[in-house]
C-alpha cells in the first residue's frame, strides 16, 4: 500500500489550462505538504496544512490555491498555468507539525506546459 | 533567506570503501535537522531526524553526527554498497510548531563496483 499517493504521475497541458494534482495519504498523518522542485533541483516548501487547516502559505502565485477536504487528502489547484510552472510537484505528509517527525513523500507528479 | 548547503555535490566512491559528506545549515534558530535518501525515480525517505547538539544515529552502515553550535551535520556511509547509490537530501527546521524544512541540494553519491 503506498503511504503518500499522488496523481497523476504525468501532467502535460498547454499554457492558461487550469489542472489539479491529488494527494492522498494513508497514515493517520496530520499534516500534509506541497512541495516544488525548482530548475536547479532543489524541494521547495509551497503550503502546509494541519488538520484540514492552512499553516504555512510561502510566496507563491495565487494561481496555485491548495484544498484539503479532509486531513487525508491535500490537492493543489493550478489556474492559468504558465510555462514557468513546469516543474516536479513533490506532496508529503508527517505525523504533526513538530520538525522532529520525518516527512513522507508521494512520488511526484511531473508537469509540462507547453 | 535560510540556506543549507550540501557538499560535495556529487561523489563517486568504490564499492567496499567508506564516505562522509556534509551538511551546512545556520546555527542560530535550530530545531531539527532531516536527512533523507532518494533513489531516481523513486521518493525521497526519511533517514534520520536529529535534533540534540551532539546528536549521533546509526541505521544499519549509516550514521549521522549533528553539531547545532557550528552549524553542520555529517552523513557517513560504511563499506559502500551498489545499493547506496542515490542522492542524499539534507533539510533544516528552524520553526517548531510548524514544520517548514529548507532542503539543501542534495549530494549524488554512485558506488562503482
Amino acid at each position: 500500500d503506498t503511504a503518500v499517493s499522488q496523481t497523476p504521475k504525468y501532467l502535460v497541458t498547454q499554457m492558461g489550462n487550469d489542472k489539479s494534482i491529488k494527494c492522498e495519504q494513508n497514515l493517520g498523518h496530520d499534516t500534509m505538504y506541497w512541495y516544488k522542485q525548482d530548475s536547479k533541483k532543489f524541494l521547495k516548501i509551497m503550503f502546509s496544512y494541519n488538520n484540514k487547516e492552512l499553516i504555512i502559505n510561502e510566496t507563491v502565485p495565487n494561481r496555485f490555491s491548495p484544498k484539503s477536504p479532509d486531513k487525508a487528502h491535500l490537492n493543489l489547484h493550478i489556474n492559468s498555468l504558465e510555462l514557468g510552472d513546469s516543474a516536479v510537484y513533490f506532496c508529503a505528509s508527517s505525523q504533526d507539525l513538530s520538525g522532529n517527525t520525518e516527512a513522507f513523500f508521494g512520488q511526484g507528479t511531473r508537469l509540462t506546459v507547453v | 533567506i535560510l540556506n543549507v548547503e550540501q557538499s560535495p555535490q556529487s561523489l563517486h566512491v568504490q564499492e567496499g570503501d567508506s564516505t562522509n559528506f556534509t551538511c551546512s545549515f545556520p546555527s542560530s534558530n535550530f530545531y531539527a535537522l532531516h536527512w533523507y535518501r532518494w533513489e531516481t525515480a523513486k521518493s525521497p525517505e526519511a533517514l534520520f531526524v536529529m535534533t540534540l547538539n551532539g546528536d549521533e544515529k546509526k541505521k544499519g552502515r549509516i550514521s549521522a553526527t549533528l553539531n547545532t553550535k557550528e552549524g553542520y551535520s555529517y552523513l557517513y556511509i560504511k563499506g559502500s554498497q551498489p545499493e547506496d547509490s542515490a542522492t542524499y537530501l539534507c533539510a533544516f527546521d528552524a520553526i517548531q510548531g510548524a514544520q517548514k524544512l529548507v532542503f539543501g541540494q542534495g549530494t549524488r553519491l554512485t558506488i562503482n563496483p
